[in-house]
């Protein structure tokens, strides 16, 4: 079982461009959540995909958007990048069945806008 | 809004102690709790998982306490190791009532270094 794998592992953009990263959640697992982490932070809640909708989303404005697959692999899109964009990407999955289960997380993206 | 304390933000303590991180939480209206190490700039390592009608779960040299009223909870790390320094990250999830899909609020961490 290779767990959750995001990719890529680094990227740098310029500010005003567009990015996407992917996500694969665990085998077995249904939903797939995303979480922005700033240097010395703890992880902030961006959405959580189910089902292929979005079910709950944190205080993000609507730059940030996501999208589900039917293999329950995910996308997070970032339009229009802000230097404070700049951040750990983690990428974490549970299976919805469950509420009690616990949550696996990605090795993350780093996000580095200049 | 739930808010997640974690103290103390940093601690330096010599191999062979035993140790204690804490962490609260404002709402006490939880489903579960989870224990997080995290390396520099790697992802996140699930350590342990409480439920909250748990009191405390144990894996190894680690045990997490729950007191949900309180409002608080706490990772033992018996007979520390270099190997342990990283970053303890504590998060709840809310209670499953209504149509609450579970987002995670997370501390922000404390930083652990075992010396030898």
């Amino acid at each position: 079982d290779a767990g959750v794998t995001q990719s890529p592992t680094h990227l740098i953009k310029t500010r005003g461009q567009q990015v996407t990263l992917r996500c694969s959640p665990k085998s077995g697992h249904d939903t797939v959540s995303w979480y922005q982490q700033a240097l010395g932070q703890g992880p902030q809640f961006i959405f959580q995909y189910y089902e292929e909708e979005e079910r709950q989303r944190g205080n993000f404005p609507d730059r940030f958007s996501g999208h589900q697959f039917p293999n329950y692999s995910s996308e997070l899109n970032v339009n229009a990048l802000l230097l404070g964009d700049s951040a750990l990407y983690l990428c974490a999955s549970r299976e919805q069945g469950g509420l009690n289960t616990e949550a696996f997380f990605g090795q993350g993206t780093r996000l580095t806008v200049v | 809004k739930q808010e997640v304390t974690q103290i103390p933000a940093a601690l330096s303590v010599p191999e062979g102690e035993n140790l204690v991180l804490n962490c609260s939480f404002t709402d006490s209206a939880i489903y579960n709790l989870q224990w997080f190490r995290q390396d520099p700039g790697k992802g996140l390592t699930s350590l342990l998982l409480i439920q909250s009608s748990q009191r405390e779960q144990t894996s190894g040299r680690l045990n997490a306490s729950l007191d949900k009223s309180s409002g608080r909870s706490t990772l033992y790390i018996a007979a520390s190791q270099p190997g342990d320094s990283a970053t303890y990250l504590c998060a709840v999830r809310p209670d499953a009532g209504g149509t609450s899909y579970g987002k995670l609020t997370f501390g922000q961490g404390t930083i652990l270094t075992v010396h030898p």
